[in-house]
C-alpha cells in the first residue's frame, strides 16, 4: 500500500486561515519533504525535515516529525489566495534500506484558499 | 540559480510510436529520478540514477528504459506507447539520495 498517505485529501480555507496537512508513512526514513504543485505544473520543493528533527520553520510552513508515530504535519499561516495547490509529502528511505535512492509520494492534499 | 530542465514540455504520440524524454540535471548533482504522473494522481516513481549508475527501480514497464550519460543528463525511453501512457513524467535531481530533490517542469505526453 501507498507510502505517505496524506490527509484531508482537499481542504478549503479562507485567506488569513491557518491550514494544516498530515502525512503518514510506513517505513524508516532518512528524511521527509514536502512539495507544491500548481495544477499540471512542475514540483516545487517546500521543505525537508531529517528523522532526528522534530520541528523545522521556513517562513510561513512549519513542519513537524513523529517519526515515532511515522508521521508528519505541515502548517502554513496566515494563507494567501496564492498558496492554493496540491501538496504532497515524500519520503527518502533511510541509508541502506530497500527505499534508499528514491523519494516515495503520498496521495496529496488539494488546498483551496478563498480570497 | 539553474533548474534541472526537461524536454519537450509536450510531446503528442500515437499508439504503438516511442518517444524519447531527455532530463538535464542541476549542475553537481549526482542523482536522477524519473517520475510518472497520471491524471489526478501523485507522482509514482519509476527509475533513478547514481553517478551514472542505475539505483533503484520501481513502476517502470519494460517497454520503457532510462539511462544516464557522461554529462549526467538522463534520456527515458518509452516504446510501443499505450494510451495509459499519457501522463507527465517528472526529472528530478539532488545532490545524493538523501538531500531535497529539485523537480522539472515535466513533460506532458499525450498518446492518441
Amino acid at each position: 500500500s501507498q507510502q505517505g498517505e496524506e490527509d484531508p485529501q482537499a481542504l478549503s480555507i479562507q485567506e488569513g486561515e491557518n491550514a494544516t496537512m498530515n502525512c503518514s508513512y510506513k517505513t524508516s526514513i532518512n528524511n521527509l519533504q514536502w512539495y507544491r504543485q500548481n495544477s499540471g505544473r512542475g514540483l516545487v520543493h517546500l521543505i525537508l525535515i531529517r528523522s532526528n528533527e522534530r520541528e523545522k520553520h521556513s517562513g510561513r510552513l512549519r513542519v513537524t516529525l513523529d517519526t515515532s508515530k511515522k508521521s508528519s504535519s505541515l502548517l502554513i499561516t496566515a494563507s494567501r489566495a496564492a498558496d492554493t495547490a496540491s501538496y504532497f509529502c515524500a519520503t527518502a528511505g533511510e541509508l541502506g534500506g530497500t527505499s534508499y535512492g528514491k523519494l516515495t509520494f503520498g496521495q496529496g492534499t488539494i488546498l483551496t484558499v478563498h480570497p | 540559480a539553474a533548474g534541472v530542465i526537461q524536454s519537450p514540455r509536450h510531446l503528442i504520440k500515437e499508439k504503438r510510436e516511442t518517444a524519447t524524454l531527455k532530463c538535464y540535471p542541476i549542475p553537481r548533482h549526482d542523482t536522477v529520478y524519473w517520475y510518472q504522473q497520471g491524471p489526478g494522481q501523485d507522482p509514482q516513481f519509476l527509475i533513478s540514477f547514481y553517478e551514472k549508475m542505475q539505483s533503484d527501480k520501481g513502476s517502470i514497464p519494460d517497454r520503457f528504459s532510462a539511462q544516464q550519460f557522461s554529462d549526467y543528463h538522463s534520456e527515458l525511453n518509452m516504446s510501443s506507447l499505450e494510451l495509459g501512457d499519457s501522463a507527465l513524467y517528472f526529472c528530478a535531481s539532488s545532490l545524493a539520495a538523501v538531500y531535497e530533490a529539485f523537480f522539472g517542469q515535466g513533460t506532458r505526453l499525450t498518446v492518441v
